[in-house]
């Protein structure tokens, strides 16, 4: 009974490339968000929704592009990989409002070789 | 700019003993919530607290408390009665109610030893 879940885990592939994650949860919130971890550990926000439309763009490139078909789900494209996009994916999901709890997938670690 | 400060990239700690995390933010809004999330090596996220702005009384969940400072934006984290499982990354969270996002410190390693 997984609350947020993200497939793959770990992606491995090469500069150029085009890939996807997938994120979904079932514990019926309305907002979602995609975070970026890097290298570091540093976890910026990249794109908020809320009930399927965009909320949030945090200066990401054109390159990355979120895609919300319902409520349920959330997710990641990226075009034209590049190395500096190696890091790991955070998928999450709250009921909206600034004092409820978001819950996080388990990340997706992306190496771009 | 909303910021949030986490000074101490790495702590250690013994067993059963008390530890102190630190954390200072800045933000122009009055109402705002605080988190602390737990990352251990699994890579998930984790709740460990939360404390709303507004209420002067410190959290407590079990043996983990906070010291919230709201005039000096400070916000630490304090573990009691540390045990081995406790072990992670600690990140000190912030979200206000003009947005829809959490801002996160650079996180404090935190290592539980024998």
């Amino acid at each position: 009974d997984t609350a947020v879940s993200q497939t793959p885990k770990y992606l491995v592939t090469q500069m150029g490339n085009d890939k996807s994650i997938k994120c979904e949860q079932n514990l019926g919130h309305d907002t979602m968000y995609w975070y970026k971890q890097d290298s570091k550990k540093f976890l910026k926000i990249m794109f908020s929704y809320n009930n399927k439309e965009l909320i949030i763009n945090e200066t990401v490139p054109n390159r990355f592009s979120p895609k919300s078909p319902d409520k349920a789900h959330l997710n990641l494209h990226i075009n034209s990989l590049e190395l500096g996009d190696s890091a790991v994916y955070f998928c999450a999901s709250s009921q909206g409002g600034m004092n409820t709890e978001a819950f996080f997938g388990q990340g997706t670690r992306l190496t771009v070789v | 700019a909303q910021t949030v400060t986490q000074s101490q990239p790495e702590m250690s700690v013994q067993e059963a003993e008390t530890v102190t995390l630190s954390c200072t933010y800045d933000t122009s809004e009055s109402n705002y919530y605080l988190f602390w999330y737990k990352q251990p090596p699994s890579r998930q996220m984790i709740l460990v607290i939360r404390q709303e702005a507004y209420k002067q009384q410190n959290a407590t969940e079990n043996r983990f408390s906070v010291n919230f400072q709201k005039a000096a934006k400070s916000f630490s984290l304090k573990i009691s009665d540390s045990q081995l499982g406790d072990t992670a990354m600690y990140f000190c969270a912030f979200h206000t109610g003009t947005a829809s996002k959490l801002t996160f410190g650079t996180g404090t390693r935190l290592q539980v030893t024998l």
